[in-house]
């Protein structure tokens, strides 16, 4: 089945320790998001790439870099994670970026800072 | 103002009984509408999505759209235990890229 695969799906690490969490998808978007959810909230977008074009929203902290080397794979960087990154992290994808395109969610990886 | 506004909730229901979960968004050039389900700790899953006035349906979900009243609701016909979780409303704006604007969800109780 196509589908958006996250890995891993728990990921713990200390505060200030690099980490990278890993998005791929069998369904040949073009597009592929990342969002970050915190408990009780939406779905905050970070950025997106079309293809190779990396698309960056404005409030999105200079720590979190993204990267996507290939059609199928996309991986997010927490370059120094702190507290107050503790969250889900949720890979999206969409086959365009028209407005009818909808966004088709992966599993989430649940990232801890101790 | 909020760009998508929905009830938190809970909004609670007898198993059985129809569910209606309500929202409003700020931007009148929105052009898409979509309805996700997410279960505690799970990502959302889409479940419904509409573009033109009046109502969709699929299965037991109605999906119901009021571009004047800027208004999208979403109705769950004989409610189940098993539909209860966080409704998700997102909308995307008018032509050319704009973001899909997520609601904070409206988690629905269905008690048996």
């Amino acid at each position: 089945d196509a589908m958006v695969i996250q890995n891993p799906r728990y990921q713990v690490t200390q505060f200030g320790k690099p980490v990278t969490l890993s998005c791929s998808q069998t369904l040949n978007h073009n597009v592929m998001y990342w969002y970050q959810q915190k408990s009780s909230q939406a779905p905050k977008l970070l950025f997106h790439y079309y293809d190779k074009d990396f698309n960056n929203e404005a409030d999105t902290p200079d720590n979190f870099q993204s990267r996507r080397p290939n059609t199928s794979f996309c991986f997010l960087d927490i370059r120094s994670p702190g507290l107050g990154d503790a969250a889900m992290y949720l890979c999206a994808t969409s086959r365009d970026l028209t407005p009818r395109d909808e966004q088709y969610f992966g599993p989430g990886t649940r990232l801890t800072v101790t | 103002q909020k760009e998508v506004e929905q009830n938190s909730g809970p909004l609670s229901v007898p198993e059985g009984a129809i569910a209606s979960l309500n929202c409003t968004y700020s931007d009148r050039g929105s052009q898409s509408f979509f309805w996700y389900r997410q279960y505690s700790g799970k990502s959302p899953e889409l479940i419904m999505f509409i573009y033109s006035n009046g109502d969709k349906e699929d299965g037991r979900f109605t999906a119901q759209l009021n571009k004047a009243s800027q208004y999208v609701s979403l109705l769950i016909r004989d409610s189940q235990p098993s539909d209860s979780a966080t409704y998700l409303c997102a909308v995307n704006g008018r032509g050319g890229y704009q973001k899909v604007t997520f609601g904070i969800g409206t988690k629905l109780q269905v008690i048996p």
